[in-house]
């Protein structure tokens, strides 16, 4: 069965401070992996797509990358404002639903 | 702003009851999709829609069921609506169904009492 595990849970960091974030995920054959980003009340916000293994992707503090297990979300010096659940979505080859995990809740402290 | 409009924002209403969930995609967009998230369960996808035909199924009970109009909105039809059923709805579309970066709109809180 396809399934998405992301790991920490909740995340509390001083501004500034340099953290990753997993995604683990186990497919049939993985066709894409997603992240988003979730402010409350609001709907997930996409950020990248990566598709192979060793495929890096780019946005101010934030880094994704993939291997063939697990993608991490690097952030780089973070502010108060990244504060939000980052949620990890996989698309699997001969299946167009996507699977999310149940996100890391990211705290950071001025 | 993701481009993406649901309405309601909130609805209240009974055990037993039946809704109706509207989602207007993006301009251009013609995937719709369904997620239903609870705290316990996070975001479970429900159901898509390639412009006007079902793509794909997940987690959807028989008691909930969805279309898309050929202006390419969607309904999402809640029935015999119970407890466990209180959640946040969410729609999302995409200009494909393949490798397509999802836009959400921000959810239709529903609460049943």
């Amino acid at each position: 069965e396809d399934q998405v595990t992301q790991s920490p849970e909740a995340l509390r960091l001083q501004e500034g401070e340099s953290s990753s974030l997993n995604c683990s995920y186990t497919v049939s054959g993985l066709r894409g992996l997603f992240w988003y980003r979730q402010d409350p009340g609001k709907g997930p916000e996409f950020l990248f797509t990566l598709y192979s293994a060793g495929e890096e992707k780019e946005k101010e503090r934030l880094k994704a990358t993939l291997t063939k297990k697990e993608s991490f979300l690097h952030i780089t010096a973070p502010k108060p404002e990244d504060s939000a659940t980052y949620l990890c979505a996989v698309q699997a080859y001969g299946d167009d639903k996507i699977i999310f995990g149940k996100g890391t809740r990211l705290h950071i402290l001025p | 702003d993701s481009g993406v409009t649901q309405t309601p924002k909130h609805l209240i209403t009974a055990t037993g009851q039946r809704v109706t969930l509207r989602c207007s995609p993006r301009s251009g967009d013609l995937s719709v999709y369904w997620y239903q998230q609870s705290l316990d369960q996070g975001l479970q996808f429900l159901i898509q829609y390639y412009n006007g035909e079902e793509r794909a199924k997940g987690n959807i009970l028989e008691r909930f069921s969805a279309q898309q109009f050929p202006d390419l909105h969607s309904e999402l039809n809640l029935s015999s609506l119970e407890l466990g059923d209180s959640a946040l709805y969410f729609c999302a579309s995409s200009v494909g169904y393949r490798d397509q970066p999802q836009h959400f709109g921000d959810g239709t809180r529903l609460s049943i009492l």
